[in-house]
């Protein structure tokens, strides 16, 4: 049972464009919802990451929109670089736990 | 303060072999998180220990298993390796928030090929 679906699977943007990923989970109980980026041979870093009792979420140039009735949540990605260019992961657990659940990934390609 | 550290970062073994991962938290975290990563089945949560107990476990046999000392670093260890193991083995740490973090920040991995 996949208890988090992320969209799209993969992803090009031109580069100063916005980049969209959506997240959608099953799981009422999950109460913490990072973002994590991987570039090719890395460990997966953490991007940012929100709590339900807030909508939104902004670090520079990412921004996390959490939607608790629809049971969704984004990252959004303002002014796209050719750096950004890496699989992002939306993530979800439950209160005080350290058992992430991870979306299957989406490949971003930014394109000068 | 130095990052997740993990060795050996590649390792090549042969079916019917065992293994052993090792993991190194940040300096200060107490709690340690495994993961499995594969392009079929993505990141698959493996277990996580917490002052040397484990307090929670993913659904794979009991071929993984692992421990963490009492210095925080922790090992997982694979017996009777099948060809399905191939992966990239990640570990992740994480310390204690008023909130009760779930932040955790992994290593760069342990790529395991098992011919």
């Amino acid at each position: 049972q996949q208890q988090v679906k992320q969209s799209p699977q993969s992803l090009i943007v031109q580069k100063g464009g916005i980049s969209i990923i959506n997240c959608a989970y099953e799981n009422t109980a999950f109460d913490y919802f990072p973002w994590y980026q991987q570039f090719p041979g890395k460990g997966p870093a953490l991007l940012i990451a929100i709590r339900p009792d807030v909508s939104e979420k902004k670090e520079g140039r990412f921004t996390i929109s959490f939607n608790k009735s629809a049971k969704q949540f984004s990252l959004h990605i303002m002014d796209s670089q050719p750096g950004d260019s890496a699989t992002y992961f939306c993530a979800t657990s439950g209160a005080g736990s350290y058992q992430l659940t991870f979306g299957k990934g989406t490949k971003l390609s930014v394109i000068p | 303060k130095a990052g997740v550290t993990q060795t050996p970062r590649y390792l090549i073994k042969t079916r019917g072999q065992q293994v052993t991962l090792s993991c190194s938290p940040i300096s200060g975290h107490r709690s340690v998180s495994w993961y499995q990563q594969t392009p079929g089945q993505g990141l698959q949560f493996l277990f996580e220990y917490f002052s040397e107990t484990q307090r929670n476990k993913g659904n794979f046999p009991g071929r993984f298993s692992g421990r963490q000392f009492s210095n925080s670093r922790s090992e997982m260890n694979v017996s009777t390796l099948e060809l399905g193991d191939s992966a990239l083995y990640l570990c992740a740490s994480s310390w204690m928030t008023s909130r009760g973090s779930n932040e955790q920040f992994f290593g760069p991995g342990t790529r395991l090929t098992v011919l």
